[in-house]
């Protein structure tokens, strides 16, 4: 079965610093997508970085990284330099294809990240 | 604004009854994915369409279902609602032409749905 393992229920970092969430997967496709969200407290969700599993090299995007170690099957979220509206809750994904037939995403339970000024 | 709509943004009713909820894909997103996001099951994948058919089933209760419009819009309905249904509903849509190829989804805003 299909698994997302997000241990940190919740951290806190001082603004500019930098900051790991962990996340470890689990799944027998050879070929998988994992991803990061953020949702703030506004509730929306919003799309922050993907990485694919034949990808050689780290997805970035701006502040965000993603630490892929495929072997110990982590994908990692780093964020540089905190800033206060990087306060939100953050989930890992994973594509769950199921045979080929969807692409749906399969959830960690999120870590409430709070950054302090 | 990822493009993707969802009516209403809140929705507050009893137990028992029924509700409808409203998804409206980015232009050209031939796919719709359902999701639930609740304080106890977190957030999980419920149904997906794809141009007007059903092609992936999560955690979806009985009392729940969906259909996808030849104008592709999406509803889920939630019947004989129950305390525990309350919870955070997003639909997200994409592109999805070639099913091999993973496409971003793009969430809408959420129906905040309260069951008193």
């Amino acid at each position: 079965a299909q698994k997302i393992t997000q241990t940190q229920p919740g951290m806190f970092v001082q603004e500019k610093e930098a900051v790991t969430l962990d996340c470890t997967y689990d799944t027998s496709d050879q070929s998988y997508g994992l991803f990061w969200y953020k949702q703030p407290s506004s509730g929306e969700m919003i799309f922050l970085i993907y990485q694919g599993s034949y990808d050689e090299q780290n997805a970035t995007e701006g502040r965000y990284s993603l630490n892929f170690q495929k072997a110990r099957k982590s994908a990692n979220l780093v964020i540089s330099a905190s800033q206060l509206g990087d306060s939100a809750m953050y989930f890992c994904a994973m594509r769950a294809r199921d045979g080929g037939a969807t692409n749906k995403l399969i959830f960690g339970t999120g870590t409430l990240l709070a950054v302090q000024p | 604004d990822s493009g993707v709509t969802q009516t209403p943004k809140h929705l507050i009713t009893a137990t028992g009854q029924r509700v409808t909820l409203r998804c409206s894909p980015r232009s050209g997103d031939l796919s719709v994915y359902w999701y639930q996001q609740s304080l106890d099951q977190g957030l999980q994948f419920l149904i997906q369409y794809y141009n007007g058919e059903e092609r992936a089933k999560g955690n979806i209760l009985e009392r729940f279902s969906a259909q996808q419009f030849p104008d592709l819009h999406s509803e889920l309905n939630l019947s004989s609602l129950e305390l525990g249904d309350s919870a955070l509903y997003f639909c997200a849509s994409s592109v999805d032409w070639d099913r091999d190829v993973y496409n971003e989804q793009f969430f809408g805003p959420g129906t905040r749905l309260t069951v008193l």
